[in-house]
């Protein structure tokens, strides 16, 4: 099946600092989703992206879709210490089949700020 | 943002017993699915349903069963739990047709002594 290098695995940043983490693959996909989860609670959906070239905001955070499909980005603009958590990033590739509608999933960024 | 929940939030039971993990949604989502976690790990899918009375593996072997008798209903059992069990246990619904974004409830915490 799909799947999804998400980049980098953890990150240690400063308060205030901004974020990069990017998810890429071999194959293409139609769809992007970036999602959030806290310690011990369920990721929260914080971005959808639908088009290639596509670039969506959400606060301090700013997605892209690649223009190639292969590929999307996430920015977090001035970090803060509630951002801390595990960012995952999950596609959707053209001939989906099987399960969950094949939403493909990353193994998630670790986010972890020092005040 | 979906009304989806979770119960129990955290369940500590011995080995051999059997449990079941309770899911509702209530947004008239059709589709619903369950996947394992392991802490700070990926997500690993184990089931999933398009709808009433239909249930599907995922990608991830797993004992436990599932059923779908409602549409906001879609209950996890083990019918013997053991260690190897602990996990954390995420619920996700998305809305019928062409919805494609999940949802997830909060987790169940499951840890087998």
């Amino acid at each position: 099946g799909q799947q999804l290098n998400q980049s980098p695995q953890s990150m240690f940043i400063q308060e205030g600092e901004d974020v990069s983490m990017n998810c890429t693959s071999s194959s293409i996909f139609n769809t992007w989703l970036w999602y959030k989860q806290d310690p011990g609670e369920g990721p929260v959906l914080l971005i959808a992206l639908y088009k290639a070239g596509e670039l969506t905001s959400n606060g301090r955070l700013t997605a892209q879709f690649g223009i190639t499909r292969k590929d999307s980005f996430l920015n977090i603009s001035a970090s803060i210490p509630s951002d801390v958590g595990i960012y995952f990033c999950a596609g959707l590739p053209p001939y989906s089949g099987g399960g969950a509608d094949g939403l493909t999933f990353g193994k998630g960024t670790h986010l972890i700020i020092q005040p | 943002e979906a009304d989806i929940y979770q119960t129990p939030r955290y369940l500590v039971i011995g080995t051999g017993k059997k449990i079941t993990l309770e899911c509702s949604q209530t947004m008239g989502h059709d589709k619903m699915y369950w996947y394992q976690q392991d802490p700070g790990m990926e997500l690993h899918l184990i089931h999933y349903s398009y709808g009433v009375n239909s249930t599907e593996k995922g990608d991830l072997s797993s004992e436990s069963t599932v059923s779908r008798i409602r549409t906001e209903h879609f209950p996890l059992t083990l019918e013997s739990a053991r260690p190897s069990h602990t996990s954390q246990y995420l619920c996700a619904s998305t809305a019928r047709g062409t919805g494609i974004e999940q949802y997830f409830g909060p987790g169940t915490r499951l840890t087998v002594t």
